[in-house]
Formats: C-alpha cells, sequence, structure tokens
C-alpha cells in the first residue's frame, strides 16, 4: 500500500518569513495530492491540493509543487502569520472504485511567532 | 460550499452505553463518505470506507461489530460505536467525498470520551 512520510514534525518560522513543508509517497499510482490544515480540536480543512497532470499549482500566499518522478511534493507559505499556525497534513491517493482513499504523512506542526 | 457536518460534537458517556454519530455532506452529494481516528497529537487513522447502499469496508484491525456504519442516503452516513469502553475514547472525524474531482472534504469531529 501507499506510505507517506512528512517532513519537518515541528516548524517555527517568523511572522513574514516563509515555510516549506515536505512529503514523499511510494506508489507511483497515485495522482492526487492534498493538504489540510487542522486547528487545534478541528476537522482538518482542505487547503489546496494538485494532481499529477500539473507541477505546481498556486493559490494567493500558498504553493504546492509536485515531482512525480521523484515522488515527493511540497507545500510552500509565503508572508506567513500568527494565523498559519496549525498542523498541516499531505496525504496522497490514487482514485479507486470506492472513492478517493487518502493515506495521510505524519503531521508538521508550524508555529508562526511574532 | 463543500460543508461536512458532524453531530454531536462532543460526547460523554458511560462504559457498556452506544453511541451514534452523524455525518451530513450539507451542501453535496457523497457516494463514499470515510470514517478517522485520531489521537492526541497524532495523524489520522482511517477506520472504514463507507458507500452509500452498501456494506461499509473496514481497514485491518478496526471491529466491524464494535463501529457498525451505516450510509443510508447521498448525504449522511452513521458510526455507532457498541458497549463503548474507556479505550474507545477518541477524536472521530468523518470525511465526505465530492464528485467530481474525488476531493474528500471534512467534518469537525466529534470528541467521545467513555467513563
Amino acid at each position: 500500500g501507499e506510505n507517506v512520510e512528512q517532513h519537518p514534525s515541528t516548524l517555527s518560522v517568523q511572522e513574514g518569513d516563509s515555510a516549506v513543508i515536505k512529503c514523499t509517497y511510494s506508489d507511483s499510482a497515485s495522482n492526487y495530492f492534498p493538504w489540510y490544515k487542522q486547528e487545534l480540536g478541528k476537522g482538518p480543512q482542505l487547503i489546496i491540493d494538485i494532481r499529477s497532470n500539473v507541477g505546481e499549482k498556486k493559490d494567493q500566499r500558498i504553493a504546492v509543487t509536485l515531482n512525480k518522478t521523484a515522488k515527493h511534493f511540497s507545500l510552500h507559505i509565503t508572508e506567513t502569520q500568527p494565523e498559519d499556525s496549525a498542523v498541516y497534513f499531505c496525504a496522497a491517493s490514487g482514485v479507486t472504485g470506492g472513492g478517493n482513499k487518502l493515506t495521510f504523512g505524519t503531521g508538521t506542526q508550524l508555529k508562526v511567532e511574532l | 460550499g463543500a460543508v461536512v457536518s458532524q453531530h454531536p460534537s462532543r460526547v460523554i458517556c458511560k462504559s457498556g452505553t452506544s453511541v451514534k454519530i452523524e455525518c451530513r455532506s450539507l451542501d453535496f452529494q457523497a457516494t463514499t463518505m470515510f470514517w478517522y481516528r485520531q489521537f492526541p497529537k497524532q495523524s489520522l487513522m482511517l477506520m472504514a470506507t463507507s458507500n452509500e447502499g452498501s456494506k461499509a469496508t473496514y481497514e485491518q484491525g478496526v471491529e466491524k461489530d464494535k463501529f457498525l456504519i451505516n450510509h443510508a442516503s447521498l448525504t449522511l452516513s452513521t458510526l455507532t460505536v457498541t458497549s463503548a469502553h474507556p479505550e474507545d475514547s477518541s477524536f472521530y472525524i468523518c470525511s465526505a467525498d465530492r464528485i467530481p474531482g474525488h476531493t474528500q472534504y471534512f467534518g469537525p469531529g466529534t470528541r467521545l470520551t467513555v467513563l
């Protein structure tokens, strides 16, 4: 089955700096890679996703890059703000007959300091 | 759009009782919903895949007779924790798979505490 590794486990940045979180996956058949943000006591919130037919996607301060050859993808947050502080999870999946079964990374605790 | 609700948000029950958690997709239909369990400071662990009108598919190690899942309509799936014990205390989160695109949206989670 799919295995997703995520680094770093914790990341502390100064407000206004950039933050980068990296994930690698094992199954070359995976073709969908979402990123979720989870605040304490809440469910994960989809912030951006990318499919294997593109290499990069951007939405305001958030961008995701995908390297299918190396089987890794990254989340980039620019101009970080205190409200960006949360746990971020990457995930990977290949569409099967039973829907989009996701395999999650272990999470990154991002802290944006004033 | 793409809102998923869960009810209740928090429940405390006595050991041996059963607890039902509802998951609803409010503004889209979902033929597939997923149930996860999350322990403090850990990632999400998939428990089962729920398909509308058919039996749920459980992940290895998840007891299907203990965690009963029903997906009665395209907008509602329920998880019933039967004969709950303190070790079942956890954060349970559902998600709904929106088509087209198979984008998965999560509910706010249910905190279960079994005394």
